[in-house]
């Protein structure tokens, strides 16, 4: 299957601190992605679609100004989590669909906000 | 898609037996219904998946099955080997966008 990386695997940071990371698709273009966060023992909770060239489209509740999403090529996408807070530690995953809507995710990261 | 209902939420069976999870959905649009399967720590992987034109899809060990008149679909594994103890989300999509919905997950245990 097609693959998708992310970066960092895990971060530790302090309150109040952006964080940014991103997601690549490694071996093949991606028009879309999409971000995905995840809390323990529980399912995929969908944030937000990444447009490469426009501008992301947040799931209900998502605030976009907190969770700021960049879509710069057809193979990158970046989820920077801005003022992050306690709160926001969660697992966040990212997606890209390959070819005939099968869709890949990436390793996850683990963000810690102290 | 709309909503996605999944059940077991946990299912244990010695290591041989065979694990059934069911899934059921309720948006008619949806045409593609994959399975992934989640260790912990680590992003969800492709499985499996089916699309609305087929009834059933088999790679070794692992089937799904799907009957789109009663809106449900199934993914069955025999002969389960501890490895494949983890989460299993079902999900459904197939509009233009891209989007899936998945369902809440199954904790399988495959006991040695």
């Amino acid at each position: 299957g097609a693959v998708v990386s992310q970066h960092p695997s895990r971060v530790i940071c302090k309150s109040g601190t952006s964080v940014k990371i991103e997601c690549r698709s490694l071996d093949f273009q991606a028009t879309t992605m999409f971000w995905y966060r995840q809390f323990p023992k529980q399912s995929l909770m969908l944030m937000a679609t990444s447009n490469e060239g426009s501008k992301a489209t947040y799931e209900q509740g998502v605030e976009k100004d907190k969770f700021l999403i960049n879509h710069a090529s057809l193979t990158l996408s970046t989820l920077t989590v801005t003022s992050a807070h306690p709160e926001d530690s969660s697992f966040y995953i990212c997606s890209a669909p390959a070819a005939y809507n099968e869709q890949f995710f990436g390793p996850g990261t683990r963000l810690t906000v102290l | 898609g709309e909503n996605v209902e999944q059940h077991p939420s946990t299912l244990s069976v010695q290591e041989g037996d065979s694990a059934v999870i069911k899934c059921t959905y309720s948006d008619s649009a949806s045409n593609y219904f994959p399975w992934y399967k989640q260790e912990l720590g680590k992003g969800p992987q492709l499985i499996i998946d089916i699309r609305s034109n087929v009834g059933e899809k088999k790679d070794q060990r692992i089937a799904v099955t799907l009957n789109k008149t009663a809106k449900h679909f199934s993914l069955h594994i025999t002969e389960t080997q501890p490895e494949d103890s983890a989460v299993y989300f079902c999900a459904e999509g197939g509009g233009s966008n891209y989007k899936l919905t998945f369902g809440k997950g199954t904790l399988l245990t495959v006991n040695p």
